[in-house]
C-alpha cells in the first residue's frame, strides 16, 4: 500500500520563527489532507490539498502531485502552534485516510 | 465545517466490561470511519462505512464491532475489554475525499 513519510519528526522553535515541514507519499493520491492534533487530542483539519497550493493566514500549503510530496508552512509561529501536525492521503476510491508518523511542534516563548 | 460528536470524552474501565463508544455527525455524510491512535503514534483505520447497512473492517485488525443503522449514526462496541485496547478512538465523516474528525474517545482500560 501506500506510504507516507513526514519530516522532520520533531521540531523546536522559537516563538516567531518560520518552519516548513514536509510530506513525501509513495504513490499517486486523490486526497491529501493537513491536520492539526492539538494536546486534548483533537485533530483539527488545517488544508485539503490534493494539489496546488492554499493559505490561511499564518499557515500554507503546497503539494506538487507530480513528484509525490506536500509542505507545510508556518510562518511567525505562536506557542499555540504546538502540536503534532499529520499528513494523510487517499489514493483509491475508498476514501480511506493514511496517515504519515506525524511531526511533533514545539514552539518557545 | 462538519459537526461530530463523540461521547463519552474519556473512559476509565475494567477488564470484561462491555463498552459502546458513541459517535454522531449532523452533516448528512455518507461514509464514516472509525480510527485508532496509540499515543504519539499515527492514527489506523480499524472501520468504516459507506453508508446505512454497510460496514467494513479496516487496516488494523480490531476486535471491536460497529453498526450503522443511521446515516448520523456510527456507534463502536467492544464485547469484553482488555487492557490491549486502551487507546484514543476517533470517528470522522465526509461526504467525498475531505474527512472531518470529532473530538476522540480515550479508552483506559484496567
Amino acid at each position: 500500500g501506500i506510504q507516507v513519510e513526514q519530516s522532520p519528526p520533531d521540531l523546536i522553535l522559537q516563538e516567531g520563527a518560520n518552519s516548513t515541514l514536509r510530506c513525501n507519499f509513495s504513490d499517486s493520491v486523490n486526497n491529501l489532507q493537513w491536520f492539526h492534533q492539538n494536546p486534548w487530542g483533537q485533530l483539527i483539519n488545517l488544508f485539503y490539498i490534493p494539489s496546488g497550493t492554499k493559505q490561511n493566514g499564518r499557515l500554507s500549503a503546497t503539494t506538487v502531485a507530480t513528484e509525490r510530496y506536500s509542505l507545510l508552512y508556518i510562518s511567525s509561529s505562536q506557542t499555540t502552534d504546538s502540536g503534532v501536525y499529520f499528513c494523510a492521503v487517499t489514493n483509491n476510491q475508498g476514501g480511506k485516510l493514511i496517515f504519515g508518523q506525524g511531526t511533533e511542534l514545539s514552539v518557545k516563548p | 465545517e462538519a459537526d461530530i460528536y463523540q461521547t463519552p470524552r474519556y473512559l476509565v474501565i475494567g477488564t470484561g466490561k462491555k463498552i459502546t463508544l458513541e459517535c454522531s455527525q449532523t452533516m448528512g455524510h455518507d461514509k464514516m470511519y472509525w480510527y485508532q491512535q496509540d499515543p504519539g503514534m499515527e492514527l489506523h483505520l480499524i472501520h468504516y462505512s459507506y453508508g446505512v447497512n454497510s460496514t467494513e473492517k479496516g487496516d488494523l485488525s480490531s476486535e471491536s464491532t460497529v453498526s450503522r443503522i443511521r446515516t448520523e449514526h456510527f456507534p463502536l462496541t467492544l464485547e469484553s475489554a482488555r487492557p490491549s485496547h486502551t487507546s484514543q478512538y476517533l470517528c470522522a465523516s465526509s461526504e467525498w475525499y475531505e474527512q472531518y474528525f470529532g473530538p476522540g474517545t480515550r479508552l483506559t482500560v484496567t
